[in-house]
Order: C-alpha cells, then sequence, then structure tokens
C-alpha cells in the first residue's frame, strides 16, 4: 500500500492527452513539492517533473505537472509511442520524515 | 554530470547482510544527500534512506531497524547495508542523488539482489 496514490494504468492513442493523477495527504503533497519520474522497464527511473511543474533540461514541454491541495497530476500532450512507460510520482512525508513513492502507472498508446 | 554505479554482491543468504556501495564519477558527493531505492520485480518503487556527507540520515520508518547508510568522502562513495534480509528483499536497488529542491536527479543504473539460499 502505497502513502501516495495513483491509477495503475491509463492508455492514450498517439496524439491524444492524457493525465495521471496522484493523491496525498496534508503531509506529503499538501505541504511539499511533486516530482514525476519516467521508467522504461529494464532501465533505472528518469526525473521528468520537479517541484510540482518544473522540467529539467531536456524533457519536451509535452510533459507538465500540476499540484492542487493534496493531489497532482502529470499531463502528456502529443502522445507518442515512446512515452509508454512507467510513472511515478513522489513527495516528502513530514511524518515520519521521508521521500514516499506513489505505485506507479503503467502507460500503455494504443 | 555526475554518474553513479553500484557495487556489490549479487546473491546474498537469508538472515545475512545485504551491502551495497555506490561510486560517484564526474563529480563531488560533499553536497546533495545520497539515497538508496529498490525496486522488486514488477512492482513500484521504494524509498531505503539517504544520507548527506556528513554523515545526517534519514530511513523509511519501515525499514529503519535493519538499515545502516555509511559515505566516505575520499572515496567518493555510499553505502547501504541491510541486515537480516528474507527473500521479500529481493529486488533492484538503485542509488541516486537525492537535491533539496530536486529530489532523485541522477540514478545508478541499478543492481539485482537475490537473496537465497
Amino acid at each position: 500500500q502505497s502513502v501516495l496514490t495513483q491509477p495503475p494504468s491509463a492508455s492514450g492513442t498517439p496524439g491524444q492527452r492524457v493525465t495521471i493523477s496522484c493523491s496525498g495527504s496534508s503531509s506529503t503533497i499538501g505541504n511539499n513539492y511533486v516530482y514525476w519520474y519516467q521508467q522504461i522497464p529494464g532501465t533505472a527511473p528518469k526525473l521528468l517533473i520537479l517541484r510540482n511543474n518544473q522540467r529539467p533540461s531536456g524533457v519536451p514541454d509535452r510533459f507538465s505537472g500540476s499540484k492542487s491541495g493534496t493531489s497532482a497530476s502529470l499531463a502528456i500532450s502529443g502522445l507518442r509511442s515512446e512515452d509508454e512507460a512507467d510513472y511515478y510520482c513522489a513527495s516528502w512525508d513530514d511524518s515520519p520524515s521521508g521521500w514516499v513513492f506513489g505505485g506507479g502507472t503503467k502507460l500503455t498508446v494504443l | 554530470q555526475v554518474q553513479l554505479q553500484e557495487s556489490g554482491p549479487r546473491l546474498v543468504k537469508p538472515s545475512e547482510t545485504l551491502s551495497l556501495t555506490c561510486t560517484a564519477s564526474g563529480g563531488s558527493i560533499s553536497t546533495y544527500f545520497w539515497s538508496w531505492i529498490r525496486q522488486p520485480a514488477g512492482k513500484g518503487l521504494e524509498w531505503i534512506g539517504r544520507l548527506s556527507s556528513t554523515g545526517t540520515t534519514n530511513y523509511n520508518p519501515s525499514l529503519k531497524s535493519r538499515v545502516t547508510m555509511s559515505v566516505d568522502t575520499s572515496k567518493n562513495q555510499f553505502s547501504l547495508n541491510l541486515n537480516s534480509v528474507t527473500a521479500a528483499d529481493t529486488a533492484v536497488y538503485y542509488c541516486a542523488r537525492d537535491g533539496v529542491l530536486s529530489a532523485f536527479d541522477i540514478w545508478g543504473q541499478g543492481t539485482m539482489v537475490t537473496v537465497s539460499s
């Protein structure tokens, strides 16, 4: 049981816009930044979004993040086949202190 | 750009101690925190804990009683010890740079550790 809640799966067709949600609490998302990671099977996760909505250098602007209250979302527009991957959200938990992850969402591009 | 590489035994016997080292190249570990994260096959990511170059640590409460982390700044390395392992500790173990405002922005490639007799 993950501290952050994500849907186990999501899907879309090429060109579509999909969103992945991440639900937390007042001690996690409600009081701290949210980060998103993309993991292609067999590889290490890659930082996709930091501090709720910032993209690291090299991440396409098709990826965007948002946060409201104790929930956050990752949006992917102009879906491409190479976006098929697992996506994880993460946030700091104030009580007890430590990082927590969502259970992950497997994105399928149909 | 900093690169991270995990190393250590791939096979550990039940009840023994899992020991891994992460070596940083291309930059110093004297700033930032440095985390260990694991992922059982087919499952999600689990944060194990982190430490700073000065030895400050935070551990996952669910693993705290079995985890010890240490740092050797002279070798640009940090280490993980997880004792009393069981099959449930079988996973890919990653080390990652843990920035205050950038979370896990750099990851090692991961190393698969199997707990089995």
